[in-house]
């Protein structure tokens, strides 16, 4: 059974740093490309980054860009959210999806951002 | 960024209706390896999002045929036939062909 599970996430004061990982089990993790989605407290979601199966290559919104790094440890079967300079907007719980069509989702982390 | 159009924003409907989901994108979403990469999600409440169809038609494994997917280019509809309770929640189209990927608005389901 696919399992993706997140941890990492609270409540951390703006400007600061937080970093999000992602368990998978179930599949084998170094065979695909991941993913994080956020969807900020009843909003929609919103594509973060992605990450190719080998991680040579990366993708990011704009609006998280030169902030975020999406990062993995295929040897961990774990994926990684490195978020710095954290701002209010970024408030959200955090998603691991797999792949490019979304083939299964963790329970999701919340991120508060807040003095 | 390829903007996704989903309507309408919430649908009320009584137990056996049939309902469908447009979703019309700003680009045509055929890659450039032919594929279509168009997707359905269903967020029933207080749950992560789940993939119901992926590439246009494609149902994922366990998910009823009363749920179909079809469209083209720039144009997509989800069909549910015959609702059932289970089925209400959040719908949500998606697009995985051009970066940033983006996301449908959603469509709520609810029970009339």
């Amino acid at each position: 059974e696919v399992q993706l599970v997140e941890s990492g996430g609270g409540l951390v004061q703006p400007g600061r740093s937080m970093k999000l990982s992602c368990a998978a089990s179930g599949f084998t993790f170094s065979n695909y490309g991941m993913a994080w989605v956020r969807q900020a407290p009843t909003k929609g979601l919103e594509w973060v980054a992605t990450i190719s199966y080998d991680g040579s290559s990366t993708y990011y919104r704009d609006s998280v860009k030169g902030r975020f790094t999406i990062s993995r440890d295929n040897a961990k079967s774990t994926l990684y959210l490195q978020m710095n300079s954290l701002r209010s907007e970024d408030t959200a719980t955090y998603y691991c999806t797999r792949d490019a069509r979304f083939a299964y989702w963790g329970q999701g982390t919340l991120v508060t951002v807040s003095s | 960024d390829v903007v996704m159009t989903q309507t309408p924003p919430s649908l009320s409907v009584a137990i056996g209706q049939s309902v469908s989901i447009s979703c019309k994108s700003s680009q045509s979403l055929v890659y450039s390896d032919g594929k279509t990469y168009l997707h359905w999600l269903l967020q029933s409440s207080g749950r992560s999002p789940k993939r119901l169809i992926y590439q246009v038609s494609n149902l994922d494994s366990g998910v009823p045929d009363r749920f179909s997917g079809t469209g083209s280019q720039k144009d997509f509809t989800l069909k549910i036939s015959r609702v059932e309770a289970k089925d209400l929640g959040v719908y949500y189209c998606a697009q995985t062909t051009h970066f940033p990927w983006t996301f449908g608005g959603g469509t709520k389901l609810e029970l009339k």
